[in-house]
């Protein structure tokens, strides 16, 4: 299975600030890769897929870059309903797997 | 808009079979370019894939869980449904539903529902 290791595993800041969040994979994915956004009791959000396309709906605040094994997810300036836990997902071969979770929490 | 909804027991003894079903609203569950997957998340802990199916009931699972794991689909209730036999309290989790695209990222997903494993 292909391991997925984000950093940092949370994060404090403050709105208006740029985020940027890491994933690596132990092996390459290619261009495999997405992002989601997950809040307390709500539906994960996808917010990247294909490690830059930017899903329908989502602020162009948010972006992503990286290909092979190193990713990033760069929140350009953060806004209040930005704070939530951040996971990324390798779709390159199965079993899916996926990060263990970046929190962003109020500075 | 497409949403997912997860339902079923919260609860389940332990060695008993978890049974969950999600139903899909505002699109077809017929359609050709999407499988539907399951996903949990134990409590503190990250994500885990369990399996996904496409509407012809074609399946493929995580081979962690393969053996125990069982999916159908019903497309005149636009639902399908995931069985996990012989649960330990490591089954207890938060489990999801999502649609998953062609390019096997998990674009729509249910807001979850927590089943724990306790006698």
């Amino acid at each position: 299975d292909i391991q997925m290791t984000q950093s940092p595993s949370s994060l404090s800041a403050s709105v208006g600030d740029r985020v940027t969040i890491t994933c690596r994979a132990s092996q390459s994915v290619s261009s495999y890769l997405n992002w989601c956004q997950q809040k307390p009791g709500k539906a994960p959000k996808l917010l990247i897929y294909a490690a830059y396309t930017l899903q329908s709906g989502v602020p162009s605040r948010f972006s992503g870059s990286g290909s092979g094994t190193d990713f990033t997810l760069t929140i350009s300036s953060l806004q209040p309903e930005d704070f939530a836990t951040y996971f990324c997902q390798q779709s390159y071969s199965s079993p899916w797997t996926f990060g263990q979770g970046t929190k962003v929490e109020i500075k | 808009q497409l949403q997912l909804q997860e339902s079923g027991p919260g609860l389940v003894k332990p060695s008993e079979t978890l049974s969950l079903t999600c139903t899909v609203s505002g699109g077809s569950i017929s359609s050709s370019n999407y499988y539907w997957g399951w996903i949990r998340q134990p409590p503190g802990k990250g994500l885990e894939w369990i399996g996904s199916i496409y509407f012809s009931g074609s399946t493929y699972c995580n081979p962690s869980l393969k053996s125990r794991v069982t999916m159908s689909v019903d497309t005149s209730k636009n639902q399908f449904s995931l069985k996990l036999s012989s649960v330990t309290a490591a089954d207890t989790a938060v489990y999801y539903c999502a649609r998953q695209s062609t390019s096997w990222c998990f674009d729509y997903w249910g807001q979850g529902t927590l089943v724990t494993v306790s006698s």
